[in-house]
């Protein structure tokens, strides 16, 4: 089943401890994002990459690190967590960015750091 | 910034009536996509809008893209408690291709 893959779903982590949310997908795409979503706010991309050992700054990119060293797998990285960065995160992936590219997101990922 | 404006933020109605979400902007885009949410869910594509004008179906879901290309539209006609979720617009423009996204439209169709 082509899917994209979040893991953990549900985290509770407190400050300064560094943590990864591992995210995987199976559809051989070349387009990996990261976003974060808060109730009023939407969906903010965090960081995105265009294909292997290619990352780019979304618009929120601050605390947050991500990597790309194979095609299918696009880990985000909070090296010192803060409390303002509780929040949901998807993954989402793409075969290639175009204006018509479809994105395939994860179940998502609720952490909350105390 | 390049905002993408949803309308209403939240909406409740009854089974079985018609309701119009709308996403509204200042700029120009050359795509538009809608994707709904469910709880606990990521959001999933429904629809791509491409042309100015342009008008797709989905069953009892009607998307529309404005003649500029700067706004769209969607109507759900009798309204089922299966469209109760989170309606997320996203446009996409030529010169990055990221998607800018609205914040959406929490919709609740009461039985």
């Amino acid at each position: 089943e082509a899917q994209v893959t979040q893991n953990p779903r549900y985290l509770i982590t407190v400050t300064g401890k560094k943590l990864t949310v591992t995210c995987s997908q199976n559809m051989n795409h070349e387009y990996m994002s990261w976003y974060r979503q808060d109730p009023g706010l939407g969906l903010r991309q965090i960081y995105y990459s265009m294909n292997v050992e290619v990352t780019d700054k979304g618009d929120v990119p601050e605390g947050y690190k991500v990597s790309r060293k194979e095609k299918r797998n696009f880990p985000l990285i909070l090296e010192s967590p803060s409390p303002n960065q509780t929040s949901l995160y998807f993954c989402a992936s793409s075969l290639s960015l175009s204006i018509t590219g479809e994105l395939f997101f994860g179940e998502g990922s609720r952490l909350t750091v105390l | 910034t390049q905002l993408l404006e949803q309308s209403p933020q939240f909406l409740s109605i009854q089974e079985g009536e018609n309701l119009t979400v709308y996403c509204n902007s200042s700029s120009v885009f050359s795509s538009l996509q809608w994707y709904r949410q469910e709880p606990g869910e990521g959001p999933v594509l429904l629809v791509t809008v491409v042309t100015g004008g342009e008008v797709k179906k989905l069953k009892r879901l009607t998307f529309q893209f404005g003649d500029a290309r700067k706004d769209s539209s969607l109507h759900i006609t009798a309204a089922q408690p299966g469209d109760t979720g989170l309606y997320l617009c996203a446009g996409a423009q030529d010169s990055n291709y990221q998607l800018i996204w609205g914040a959406g439209t929490k919709l609740i169709i009461k039985p």
